[in-house]
């Protein structure tokens, strides 16, 4: 069964940081592109970005709204992918999603507030 | 960046039939754009419908259908049933970047 698990959220104030992580389980890791994806409370979703595979040579592309502040990596031996967001803003609130394909997490919910 | 566009909201009779659509702002909607469709309930994570254009998810009822329609991404739902009251979202693939529209709020009324 494929399974992608979120962790890492958590209340963080106005110009922190914080490494959200995501865990795949159930198929074959360094195949697939992974994306991030979120959604403030109460709003839609929003894509974040998306880190390709090896074959691809793990190109990342990001929103422009996040580019800059986010980063996406990938560490295929342990079959995770990574989102570090620095410099936290009250708008980066949000449930993030880790996304592969059709597949979708449950999300975790990184709040910035002071 | 590109602006993807659904109708905000949809009503829809027990039994009925409607279709969603997703408009792109650079131009129509092609099978190169890779157009997803996602349903999200209250408090639940989204649930991926359709992937490249019309493929179903393993999930996915058979009452739900995907085409390319006019130049927009399109989304049919036929013999609507109640628990298809939810929040729709579609998502284009453009060369570096994707783009969700703002949703469509469909109430099976």
């Amino acid at each position: 069964e494929v399974q992608v698990v979120e962790s890492g959220g958590g209340l963080v104030q106005p110009g922190g940081s914080l490494r959200l992580s995501c865990a795949g389980s159930g198929f074959t890791f360094s195949d697939h592109y992974m994306d991030w994806v979120r959604q403030a409370p109460g709003k839609g979703l929003e894509w974040v970005g998306r880190i390709r595979n090896k074959a691809d040579s793990y190109t990342i592309e990001y929103a422009a709204s996040v580019k800059g502040r986010f980063t996406i990596s990938r560490d295929d031996s342990k079959n995770s992918l990574y989102l570090q967001i620095n410099s936290l803003k009250t708008e980066d609130t949000a449930v993030y999603y880790c996304v592969r394909d059709i597949y979708w997490g449950q999300g975790t919910l990184v709040t910035v507030s002071s | 960046q590109a602006v993807v566009t659904q109708e905000p909201s949809l009503t829809v009779s027990p039994g009925g039939t409607v279709t969603l659509t997703c408009g792109s702002s650079t131009g129509a909607v092609t099978s190169g754009h890779y157009s997803y469709w996602f349903q999200q309930k209250p408090g639940q994570a989204p649930r991926a419908l359709i992937y490249d254009t019309g493929n179903k998810s393993p999930w996915t009822p058979a009452r739900f259908s995907a085409s390319l329609l006019g130049g927009k991404a399109a989304l049919t739902l036929s013999g609507a049933q109640p628990e298809d009251e939810a929040e729709y979202y579609c998502l284009l693939s453009y060369s570096a970047t994707r783009v969700f529209g703002g949703g469509t709020k469909l109430t099976v009324l």
